[in-house]
């Protein structure tokens, strides 16, 4: 079955301090993996997206991922954290197989970013 | 370009009446996908609906049901509301092009059931 896991509920961070938010994914064939983030009240913003190329990808405010075909993981990444960061962010890989444009989600990180 | 509109933002249903959600894709985009987001169960996938079909469907109940329309908007209904669907109703619009592939997500509509 195909799956996203996030294994952090809650990721803290100092402000300026580089912060890592953890992905890991199953999925049979090659994945199509997406973080995006939302803050409260607030609809799914697209952060970056991995579907096939270079293997680190940078996204909108700063943000990069790594594509890891090894260890199938999706790591979400910025060197120096913002207070305006904080947020709850998902991780989702778009089934593979058919035509379908369904994603799978991970449960949610909730990045907290102190001054 | 214009993103993704859903309307209402916010509504307030009693417990057995139905309701209707609409979804306005991003201009171009043939792809809708709805999803249910709980804090108990996450975000859930509703159904997906391509060139006014379904070609994909969650695991809901038949309460849960939807359509498409020849412009790519899209309705979602769901008929004698139960406590249980209080949620955020998220549509994603999605364009997919040779190698080229898309998704972004509206707003949301907070549906609460009471």
């Amino acid at each position: 079955a195909q799956s996203v896991a996030q294994p952090e509920d809650q990721v803290n961070v100092a402000e300026g301090n580089p912060l890592t938010v953890k992905c890991t994914y199953s999925v049979s064939g090659n994945p199509y993996l997406f973080w995006y983030v939302q803050y409260p009240n607030r609809g799914l913003q697209f952060l970056l997206k991995y579907i096939t190329g270079d293997n680190l990808v940078k996204g909108s405010y700063g943000f990069e991922a790594e594509f890891n075909k090894s260890q199938t993981s999706f790591h979400l990444k910025k060197p120096s954290a913002l207070v305006s960061d904080s947020a709850l962010y998902f991780c989702a890989v778009r089934v593979d197989g058919g035509a379908t444009n369904k994603l799978i989600f991970g449960t949610g990180t909730l990045l907290a970013v102190q001054p | 370009k214009a993103g993704v509109t859903q309307t209402p933002r916010y509504l307030i249903k009693t417990r057995g009446q139905q309701v209707t959600l609409s979804c306005s894709p991003i201009s171009g985009h043939r792809s809708v996908s709805w999803y249910q987001q709980t804090p108990g169960q996450g975000l859930q996938f509703l159904f997906e609906y391509f060139s006014e079909t379904q070609r994909n469907k969650g695991n809901f109940p038949g309460r849960f049901s939807g359509r498409q329309f020849s412009n790519s908007r899209s309705e979602m209904n769901v008929s004698t509301l139960e406590l249980g669907d209080s949620a955020l109703y998220l549509c994603a619009s999605t364009l997919t092009s040779g190698g080229f592939y898309e998704q972004y997500f509206g707003p949301g509509t907070r549906l609460t059931v009471t």
